[in-house]
């Protein structure tokens, strides 16, 4: 069946460093591709979405291109801040809304 | 964009209590809704899906007869967990779907005592 690996956390970064948390994802047919943010206590707010091959989805400075060719979704940011510390998941549709485990962020002033 | 409101934010019941929570889309008509659960540094587990005016669907492994689903609106679906636990405690988000996106609630910490 479908599914998401992302890479494990936690991740901690120093602020203004580069993120990259990795997707790869299985599944049959071109499924719409997210991450999603949750804060500490929080439900989860869409940060992205893509919804074929090549597209990128960016919002805040977050940016992650669909590829098909290596099944990935990799998300990525220039320069972190303190208030991006939190889990993010990735997560395709395809009937349903399947998560990956979720990668937690750190950022350190 | 849209919003999805759960109610409570939090609630603390006694083992063998019933605890009702509601979720509501508030500027859109959700023919689906979704409800998860999720534990602490983990991620959401889909526990059921309810459409409007049906019965819930449940994910393998979900009691039916002890997180009863009720979609009575196009705008409204709530989950009672039914004499609750001390291991149902957790995090219940539920989830909202239009044409386009899902949505979520800030999701309910329910804590059996």
């Amino acid at each position: 069946g479908d599914s998401v690996t992302q890479m494990e956390g936690p991740v901690t970064l120093s602020e203004e460093a580069f993120l990259t948390i990795n997707c790869t994802y299985t599944a049959t047919g071109y499924p719409s591709l997210f991450w999603y943010v949750q804060y500490p206590g929080e439900g989860l707010q869409l940060l992205l979405k893509a919804t074929k091959a090549d597209d990128k989805g960016s919002n805040k400075g977050f940016e992650a291109t669909y590829r098909k060719e290596t099944t990935s979704f990799h998300l990525e940011k220039g320069s972190v801040q303190v208030s991006d510390s939190a889990v993010y998941f990735c997560a395709l549709i395809g009937g349903k809304l399947i998560f990956g485990q979720g990668t937690e962020l750190s950022v350190k002033p | 964009g849209a919003v999805v409101s759960q109610h409570p934010s939090w609630v603390i019941c006694k083992s063998g209590t019933s605890v009702k929570i509601e979720c509501r889309s508030l500027d859109f008509q959700a023919t689906t809704m979704f409800w998860y659960r999720q534990f602490p540094k983990q991620s959401l587990m889909l526990m059921a899906t309810s459409n409007e005016g049906s019965k819930a669907t449940y994910e393998q492994g979900v009691e039916k007869d002890k997180f009863l689903i009720n979609h009575a609106s196009l705008t409204l679906s709530t989950l009672t967990v039914t004499s609750a636990h001390p291991e149902d405690s957790s995090f219940y988000i539920c989830s909202a779907r239009d044409p386009d996106e899902q949505y979520f609630g800030p999701g309910t910490r329910l804590t059996v005592t």
